[in-house]
């Protein structure tokens, strides 16, 4: 089955700085890559996605980065926010199959003021 | 639109006490999941349902039971519970190979 991998598990920044977080994943069927954020107390929220005939995608300050050959993806973070602190999810899925996602273990960012 | 709603929003519950989580959802989905979330663990999955009239087992199916009610709802049953099924369960839904929408969680702890 697939495996996903996210790294770092806690990042810790200061305000205005970028952050990078690394997903990796193991099934090169899979073809749809999520990113959800999730706030203390709250809900997993869908906050950008790639499909793996794209290889970036960008929204304001967040962009997503898609290597299928390496098997990797990124989440970046621009002039960061306060109010971006919080766990960040990566899932892998194979559309063409089961469309049931794989999640990486999340990483806690804390973006300091 | 509601989108994914759960009930209840917490429950405390004794060992080897029963009880069935709710879940429904008003986006028209075909696909509806529950996860439990603990610490470091990320999201697993526990069951979920491609479609109505159909169930199938996750990561961590044990000590669990599901029914898809109707297109809508999709319950998940504790029959004996144990302390550790003390977690925040999640249910999501999405329509085959679109995003998942979760709901609002509902935590529970097992004494």
């Amino acid at each position: 089955g697939e495996n996903v991998e996210q790294h770092p598990s806690t990042l810790s920044v200061q305000e205005g700085d970028s952050a990078v977080i690394k997903c990796t994943y193991s099934d090169s069927a899979s073809n749809y890559f999520p990113w959800y954020k999730q706030e203390l107390g709250k809900r997993p929220q869908l906050i950008i996605d790639i499909r793996s005939n794209v290889g970036e995608k960008k929204d304001q300050r967040i962009a997503v980065t898609l290597n299928k050959t390496a098997k990797h993806f990124s989440l970046h973070i621009t002039e960061t926010q306060p109010e971006d602190s919080a766990v960040y999810f990566c899932a892998a899925i194979w559309t063409g199959g089961s469309y049931i996602p794989t999640f990486g273990r999340g990483t806690s960012l804390i973006v300091h003021p | 639109n509601a989108g994914v709603t759960q009930t209840p929003k917490f429950q405390v519950l004794k060992t080897g006490q029963s009880m069935t989580l709710q879940c429904a959802q008003d986006m028209n989905h075909n696909s509806m999941y529950w996860y439990r979330q603990d610490p470091g663990m990320g999201l697993r999955l526990i069951y979920y349902s491609a479609s109505e009239g159909t169930t199938d087992k996750g990561e961590v199916p044990n000590g669990y039971n599901v029914s898809r009610l109707n297109k809508r709802e999709f319950s998940l049953r504790l029959e004996s519970a144990a302390p550790s099924q003390t977690s925040v369960y999640f249910c999501a839904s999405s329509d085959l190979r679109d995003t998942q929408y979760f709901g609002p969680g509902t935590r529970l702890t097992v004494l």
